[in-house]
């Protein structure tokens, strides 16, 4: 069990750039979350995997994000177009088993649109 | 999502215990209790949680009201370490899949 594993862990992009991160969650999870938190606020959920599958949005994730998990193991989150506001820490949690155990987090990739 | 309240912050000494109180009174018959901290620079750790009866781990342990209408973290000896942002989080057990919504949490501070 390496953990949950995201790349990069920072990015610097000037505004209206495109971004893409990546997650590789734990081997044998099946689900997969992306979360972003700004600072002083806690995470907000952003998009839940099941295998390859996204089941649920948030209308936080606007038309500009775009998530995907082709294979059912690592995900990718592509923000186009990236505005200031887009500044934030971009966690990914996995969990698989039963519905409420536990998520395990990555250190997240931080944002900074200049 | 039912909602949790937490205190901003909270103050501990050094190997102490720390009683972190969560209220929870709409939560419903199906919510589990969570509870995760994050430390400085990292993503959210798993601490515990919990549905009905009291819950211990190496970490912590969880004390649940017997009305369900709050719950408190117990750790038992405060380290320098345990300072972080505590969030107690519901889930509801019967919708699968359910992401957890974090709240801003409690930030614990441990003096030496």
């Amino acid at each position: 069990d390496t953990g949950v594993s995201q790349d990069p862990r920072h990015k610097i992009t000037k505004r209206g750039q495109n971004v893409t991160f990546r997650c590789d969650p734990i081997s044998e999870h099946n689900r997969l979350y992306w979360y972003r938190q700004t600072l002083g606020q806690g995470p907000e959920f952003l998009t839940y995997f099941q295998n390859e599958a996204q089941l649920e949005k948030s209308r936080l994730l606007s038309d500009r994000f775009s998530a995907e998990r082709p294979k059912g193991s690592f995900s990718t989150l592509e923000i186009q177009r990236t505005e200031q506001g887009d500044s934030a820490m971009y966690l990914c949690a996995s969990n698989g088993g039963m519905y409420n155990s536990p998520l395990h987090f990555g250190n997240g990739t931080r944002l900074t649109v200049t | 999502d039912a909602k949790t309240t937490q205190p901003n912050s909270m103050e501990s000494n050094e190997e102490e215990p720390v009683h972190l109180p969560c209220n929870h009174s709409t939560i419903s018959g199906t919510d589990y209790i969570h509870w995760y901290r994050q430390l400085p620079s990292q993503g959210p750790e798993y601490v515990i949680h919990g549905l009905t009866s009291n819950v211990n781990n190496r970490m912590a342990s969880l004390a649940i009201a017997e009305d369900r209408k709050s719950s408190t973290l117990i750790l038992h000896r405060a380290t320098l370490r345990d300072a972080a942002v505590y969030y107690c989080i519901l889930s509801d057990s019967n919708q699968a899949g359910t992401a957890l919504i974090f709240g801003k949490g409690t930030t614990l501070s441990v003096s030496s």
